[in-house]
């Protein structure tokens, strides 16, 4: 079975610019979350998504957004890049059907890079 | 409040020696508990998880982990470390419901000396 997939793998942009990110989680897997992380704040939860509808959200602007599709893949939108959105960007999936038996699986990451 | 503390921001132990990396969470209810490595510039592999039951659990790479009820601890060990581990490891506690999301700690960077 193919693991999750994540692209780009590398992005360079400038402050106030846009950016969208894609996952494709695991064949079967309805739950995609995503997080950032960087090297002062580590790993930080930014949003899951389930049966294309938002179930979590962490603790970041409204200039990050996601949405989900009916073939569970995810994108991820960064508005008005800031330079502290410099970071890895994980996706993770899972069977989406709850609790802590849902064990998650990482992709590689899209490494952004605000300039 | 949730959460999960990895007292060791890095640790150095030498190849062919023992390691154990610590992991302490606070938590409602006995959570489910999960350790994952990172290495350079790569996600998260999930190394072992424990939901329930043997309170030593055995993972991928020659890891286990004890959950200790009494100390709020899930250690992570391997009785002999090659330069592959150098790595960072991060441990988790998993939702009890699916409104709650995992909790990761900030991580321990393992070096290995040759």
């Amino acid at each position: 079975k193919a693991g999750v997939t994540q692209t780009p793998r590398y992005l360079i942009k400038t402050r106030g610019q846009q950016v969208t990110l894609s996952c494709s989680p695991i064949s079967g897997h309805r739950s995609v979350s995503w997080y950032q992380q960087t090297p002062g704040q580590g790993l930080q939860f930014l949003f899951e998504y389930f049966s294309e509808t938002q179930r979590n959200k962490g603790n970041f602007p409204g200039r990050f957004s996601g949405r989900q599709f009916s073939n569970s893949r995810s994108e991820m939108n960064v508005s008005t890049l800031e330079l502290g959105d410099s970071a890895l960007y994980l996706c993770a999936s899972s069977l989406g059907e709850g609790a802590g038996t849902d064990t998650q699986y990482f992709g590689p990451g899209t490494r952004l890079t605000v300039l | 409040a949730q959460s999960v503390t990895q007292p060791d921001i890095h640790i150095t132990v030498s190849e062919g020696a023992s390691l154990e990396l610590r992991c302490n969470y606070s938590y409602g209810a006995t959570p489910y508990l999960f350790w994952y490595v990172q290495s350079p510039g790569q996600g998260l592999q999930l190394l072992l998880k424990y939901f329930s039951g043997d309170t030593l659990v055995q993972g991928i790479k020659g890891f286990e982990a004890e959950f200790k009820r009494s100390q709020s601890s899930f250690n992570l060990r391997k009785p002999s470390v090659h330069w592959s581990d150098a790595a960072e490891y991060f441990c988790a506690v998993g939702p009890l419901n699916r409104d709650d999301k995992i909790i990761f700690g900030k991580g321990t960077r393992l070096h290995i000396l040759p």
